[in-house]
């Protein structure tokens, strides 16, 4: 199974509103509300920022959220600060009962 | 607190096995479903395998099926991956990642992850 599809690259300036797409199809993204988004900076484990498609775990910022239309779903990070220059993962669970990753997306905070 | 701990990584050369180990505590081990991820250093992550809390079901990426076998201990609150037939390409940090009570999102808590080299 192919991996959902992110751009390689997003930036913004400080203050500044982001989004962030994760495309898939009617067999993952589509097709459940089991959305997922992962921020992780260099060296550093993973850190889930929205489950479900919108649901923020405890601790997240509100700055954080997310959203689905059709096979495509969105992350939106709204007054970008420096510390959330990271890389930032959409995953799916799957018509297979299996998850499935995007390929990642490198936040540039400038 | 919450603390999820790999272990078992290292240099295995192809066709070879290792069992990687993630010891957990701070939270009730048989309520969870729990996950495997990798990621090549540099690279993007990858979904590797799922169970769930009393061990009856699993799932597997198509890339690890019939080699890989994840399983775990409640009373020892560990999860475990068996690899067999190790490839170059499942060189990798492999993080184990805790799911929520269903299986269908996961990553409420992460290990620091343990590096599998195959390699001769």
């Amino acid at each position: 199974q192919s991996a959902l599809t992110q751009p390689a690259s997003v930036s913004g300036s400080p203050g500044q509103s982001i989004t962030i797409s994760c495309t898939g199809t009617s067999s993952d993204v589509g097709g459940y509300n089991y959305v997922s988004w992962y921020q992780q900076h260099p060296g550093k484990a993973p850190k889930l920022m929205i489950y479900d498609v919108s649901n923020r775990p405890s601790g997240v910022s509100n700055r954080f959220s997310g959203s689905k239309s059709g096979n495509m779903a969105s992350l939106t990070i709204s007054g970008l600060q420096a510390e959330d220059e990271a890389d930032y993962y959409c995953s799916s669970y799957t018509s297979n009962t299996t998850l499935l990753f995007g390929g990642g997306t490198k936040l540039t905070v400038l | 607190e919450v603390q999820l701990v790999e272990s078992g990584g290292g240099l295995v050369q192809p066709g070879g096995s290792l069992r990687l180990s993630c010891a957990v505590s701070g939270f009730t081990f048989s309520t969870y479903w729990m996950h495997w991820v990798r990621q090549v250093p540099g690279k993007g992550l990858v979904w590797v395998s799922r169970i769930n809390g009393d061990g009856s079901s699993t799932s597997y990426a198509d890339s690890v099926k019939g080699r890989f076998t994840i399983s775990r201990d409640n009373a020892k609150n560990t999860l475990y991956l068996q690899m067999n037939s190790l490839r170059a390409e499942d060189t990798a940090v492999y993080y184990c990642a805790r799911g929520g009570s269903s299986g269908y999102s996961f990553g409420f808590y992460w290990g620091q992850g343990t590096l599998v080299t195959v390699s001769s």
